[in-house]
C-alpha cells in the first residue's frame, strides 16, 4: 500500500512563504500531486511531479525528490485566500488511482 | 474545461432509506470516475473505480453492496448509498479522468454531503 506524511498545521502571516513538506512510501511511483481544498469544498489540482526537480505555476511551486520519496508545496506571497486544506497524493500504478495524505491545514493572518 | 458536476449538493435522510448520488462530466467524456468519502478535518478517502461499462473496482473494507456503484455512459456515474445509516453521514466526492493528459489529472466534483437522521 501507500502511505504519506504531511504536517497537520501551518500558521503564517499574509506575504510570507510556507514550506508544506510531504513524505511517502509506495510500491511504485507515477508521480506526486497536490491539491488544495477550502472549508465544504472539491479539491482543486495545483500541480504534479512525475520527475525530480521544481515546478512554479505563479506563486506556487512543487518540487519532487524520487530518490529521498520526498516532495515539496512551496506558497509564496501568502494571501488570505491561501487558507485552506493542502494535500499531496501519490500515484503508485499504471492505473489513475491517487491515494491522499492526511492533508495540512495553512491558516493565513493578516 | 474539465468540469465535473454532482448532484444533489446536500441531502438529509432518514435511517434505512436509500440515497443515490450523481457525477456527471459536463465538457469530456471520463474514462475513470472515482467515488471518495471524506468525514471532517481528514483526507479524502478513496471508495470505489469506476469504469463505463464495467463493474466498479471496491477499495478493501467498502460495502459494495451497500454502496452500489453505475457507470452507464462516459458522462454519468451513480453512487447508492443503501439502508443509510448515521455513520454513513460524510462528504461524498467523485472525480473523473479522462485519460487523455501526461498524468491523467482527476477533476473533482463539488461533492454531496449526506446526513443521515
Amino acid at each position: 500500500g501507500q502511505s504519506l506524511e504531511q504536517p497537520s498545521e501551518v500558521t503564517a502571516v499574509e506575504g510570507a512563504i510556507v514550506q508544506i513538506n510531504c513524505t511517502y512510501q509506495t510500491s511504485g511511483f507515477y508521480g506526486l500531486s497536490w491539491y488544495q481544498q477550502h472549508d465544504g469544498g472539491a479539491p482543486t489540482f495545483l500541480s504534479y511531479n512525475a520527475l525530480d526537480g521544481l515546478e512554479e505555476t505563479g506563486r506556487f511551486s512543487s518540487f519532487l525528490s524520487r530518490s529521498d520519496s520526498y516532495g515539496y508545496l512551496l506558497l509564496q506571497e501568502l494571501q488570505m485566500k491561501d487558507s485552506a486544506s493542502y494535500f499531496c497524493a501519490v500515484r503508485a500504478k499504471h492505473d489513475y488511482k491517487l491515494s491522499f495524505g492526511a492533508g495540512t491545514t495553512v491558516t493565513v493572518r493578516a | 474545461g474539465a468540469v465535473v458536476s454532482q448532484h444533489p449538493s446536500w441531502v438529509i435522510c432518514k435511517s434505512g432509506t436509500s440515497v443515490k448520488i450523481e457525477c456527471r462530466s459536463l465538457d469530456f467524456q471520463a474514462t475513470t470516475m472515482f467515488w471518495y468519502r471524506q468525514f471532517p478535518k481528514q483526507s479524502l478517502m478513496l471508495m470505489a473505480t469506476s469504469n463505463e461499462g464495467s463493474k466498479a473496482t471496491y477499495e478493501q473494507g467498502v460495502e459494495k453492496d451497500k454502496f452500489l456503484i453505475n457507470h452507464a455512459s462516459l458522462t454519468l456515474s451513480t453512487l447508492t448509498v443503501t439502508s443509510a445509516h448515521p455513520e454513513d453521514s460524510s462528504f461524498y466526492i467523485c472525480s473523473a479522468t479522462s485519460g487523455s493528459s501526461s498524468y491523467n489529472e482527476q477533476f473533482f466534483g463539488p461533492g454531496t454531503r449526506l446526513t443521515v437522521l
